[in-house]
């Protein structure tokens, strides 16, 4: 599975857009980027996966650039409960494919 | 909906003592898995299986058993408890729905060894 680089801490206004940033130079092919958090101390929540196309849902937003080297997770108006560390993790299409979770990034919304 | 159920939720145990960490899903799915998570860490895979009666080794597997005889359990054992397990566990679960079926998670037991 390809790696990724995540900031390790960023902060963002409430109200404002959170946009979390991955690279991952060495996506192949059939490799989704997925997005996950972490409340606190629960289990990580799926957020949102795509291949190559931008993807929407009620949660966020991924923009992944045309050479799918990078991402960007969007969640466009933030709220203090979006506080949580957030997972971009790459993994291909096999079933049998682990997800392999790294530090992350820790998001703090401020008020 | 249940989805991934994980008992228990917290646990401190002596040196050298044996225990279980229970793990059942009732969604169906092939896939499940066992991550532990220390303190301001990732989470590392420890073992999964991809279907009854199969398991594999993750990434820190030394000190941990598995098995799984039913699609819905998946239990872990500590076979000595050793300080350096003290950690959270979670266990996962998945369908083999492709392409991008997502991993859902337990909500973690907090184990502590002194």
């Amino acid at each position: 599975d390809a790696k990724t680089t995540q900031p390790t801490s960023m902060d963002c206004a409430e109200g404002r857009a959170a946009n979390l940033p991955c690279n991952h130079s060495t996506i192949s092919g059939n490799e989704y980027v997925y997005w996950y958090r972490q409340i606190h101390s629960q289990g990580p929540q799926y957020i949102i996966h795509g291949l190559k196309n931008n993807e929407t849902n009620e949660m966020a937003s991924l923009i992944i650039t045309e050479d799918r080297k990078s991402s960007t997770l969007i969640l466009p108006h933030a709220t203090l409960r979006d506080t949580a560390v957030y997972y971009c993790i790459v993994r291909g299409y096999n079933y049998g494919q682990n997800f392999v979770f790294g530090p992350g990034t820790r998001l703090s919304v401020l008020p | 909906n249940a989805g991934v159920t994980q008992t228990p939720k917290f646990q401190v145990l002596k040196t050298g003592q044996s225990m279980t960490l229970q793990c059942a899903q009732d969604m169906n799915h092939e896939y499940m898995s066992w991550y532990r998570q220390d303190p301001g860490m990732g989470l590392r895979l420890i073992h999964y299986s991809v279907g009854a009666g199969i398991t594999d080794q993750g990434e820190v597997p030394n000190g941990y058993n598995v098995s799984r005889s039913t699609t819905e359990d998946f239990p872990l054992r500590l076979l000595s408890a050793a300080p350096s397990q003290t950690s959270v566990y979670f266990c996962a679960s998945r369908s083999q729905m492709p392409p991008g079926n997502t991993i859902y998670f337990g909500e973690g037991s907090w184990l502590t060894v002194v």
